[in-house]
């Protein structure tokens, strides 16, 4: 399986900053690779797809880069409905795998 | 707007079959495009991904990691796919949740997701 690791675990962060957030494949995955918001009792939410593609309808502060083995996703002036876990996906490979998740908190 | 709408037991006694259903409305199964998946959260820890299924059951793929215990099946008349995971233990709690993803792609619709609690 693709081991993705996700950094880190958890953020302090405050409105308006700038956050990032990192996942490593364990073998290239080109770009086949989506991000992921999940709020308390909810499905996740696309964020963002083929690693740098922004989801109709999120807002533009989200974004996402890398290819290969290394990928970013960077919210620009944090807000408050933004606090919220963060996972990482990658479908290059069967079977699909998670990133282990961050949690972006106050 | 596509919608998906999980269903089936919320209880599950250990070492019997678990049995859910992912009913979708406002587009069709039946589409070269897409598969039609699962995906699970155990309490408090990491999605893990179980597997998906073309409209026609033609292709599907399961987690390795589940051990032969998955099977998924798609019904085009109904507008529905199933899954089905046997041999349940305590491990297997989770929230389910069904998802549409294009082929090639990461899933984009997911259901709501329903709590699956393994006990006796």
């Amino acid at each position: 399986d693709i081991q993705m690791t996700q950094s880190p675990s958890s953020l302090s962060a405050s409105v308006g900053d700038r956050v990032t957030i990192t996942c490593r494949a364990s073998q290239d995955i080109r770009n086949d690779l989506g991000w992921y918001q999940q709020k308390p009792g909810k499905a996740p939410k696309r964020l963002i797809y083929a690693a740098s593609t922004l989801q109709s309808g999120v807002p533009s502060r989200f974004s996402g880069s890398g290819s290969g083995t290394e990928f970013t996703l960077t919210i620009n002036s944090l807000q408050p409905e933004d606090f919220a876990d963060y996972y990482c996906l990658q479908h290059n490979t069967y079977p699909h795998t998670f990133g282990q998740g961050t949690k972006v908190e106050t | 707007q596509l919608h998906l709408q999980e269903s089936g037991p919320g209880l599950v006694k250990p070492s019997e079959t678990l049995s859910l259903t992912c009913t979708v409305s406002g587009g069709s199964i039946n589409s070269n495009d897409y598969y039609w998946g699962w995906i699970r959260q155990p309490p408090g820890r990491r999605l893990e991904w179980i597997g998906n299924i073309f409209y026609s059951g033609t292709s599907t793929y399961y987690n390795p990691s589940l051990k032969g215990r998955v099977t998924m099946s798609a019904d085009t008349s109904k507008n529905q796919f199933s899954l089905k995971l046997t041999s349940v233990t305590a491990a297997d709690t989770a929230v389910y949740y069904c998802a549409r993803r294009s082929t090639g792609s990461s899933s984009d619709y997911w259901g709501q997701g329903t709590l699956v609690t393994v006990s006796s």
